[in-house]
């Protein structure tokens, strides 16, 4: 089983700012079959980037997904007030699934 | 456009069980591999298994083995997560979700709450 572990667990930070979250896995993630959602409270999670790197249809460009192997960086570039979520990384490579315990980005 | 509609919210008693509903509409339904996904109160997302609408194959997380069955109705495109013997700690908001190898489509999600 891939086991992924996010970090930090909170990121604290304003409007404008660049943030840099991270997702290692246990093992190596292979084809970077790599996936990062979005949740905001009682919403469902959203697909944002896929294949490590891919940003999903109609994400904004300033969210982009980098890394292979064993780390993953989602970075927002510049955020804005509806960037402040939570934020879960996937990998899709191998059974089980399995999800990242999640980032909370909130506002400083 | 791809919907995945879930059936409402459940209250249930210790030791019963619980079958959520999930309709599928906007796109070939026997193709996409379906999973099911949880999320207990404040916590993470975490993965309980999938079934195959064109053929019924499943696979299930090894904590929910025993407990849980999925099953489709390709008629009316629809999938079905049944969770048996249930505990406390299985209140949580459970989710459908297409996979076209990430998860593409979510549903809104299902509160199931079980308390006596």
């Amino acid at each position: 089983e891939i086991v992924l572990t996010q970090s930090p667990g909170t990121l604290s930070l304003s409007p404008g700012e660049r943030a840099t979250l991270s997702c290692r896995a246990s093992q190596s993630v292979s084809s970077s079959q790599l996936a990062w959602y979005q949740q905001t409270p009682g919403q469902a999670p959203r697909l944002l980037v896929y294949g490590a790197s891919t940003r999903a249809t109609g994400i904004p460009d300033r969210f982009s997904g980098s890394g292979s192997g064993t780390d993953f960086t989602l970075t927002i570039s510049r955020l804005e007030p509806e960037d402040f979520a939570v934020y879960y990384c996937q990998q899709y490579a191998n059974l089980p699934r399995s999800f990242g315990q999640g980032t909370r980005l909130e506002i400083k | 456009q791809v919907q995945l509609v879930q059936s409402g919210a459940e209250v249930k008693e210790p030791g019963a069980s619980v079958r959520v509903s999930c309709k599928a509409s906007g796109y070939t339904f026997t193709p996409y591999y379906m999973h099911w996904v949880r999320q207990a109160p404040g916590q993470g997302l975490e993965w309980m298994g999938y079934v195959y609408p064109k053929n019924g194959g499943t696979n299930y997380a090894q904590k929910f083995q025993g407990r849980v069955t999925l099953t489709r109705d390709t008629s009316s495109s629809t999938t079905y997560m049944e969770l048996s013997r249930l505990r406390s700690d299985d209140t949580a908001v459970y989710y459908c979700v297409r996979e076209n190898y990430y998860y593409d489509y979510w549903g809104q999600g299902t509160l199931v709450t079980v308390s006596s």
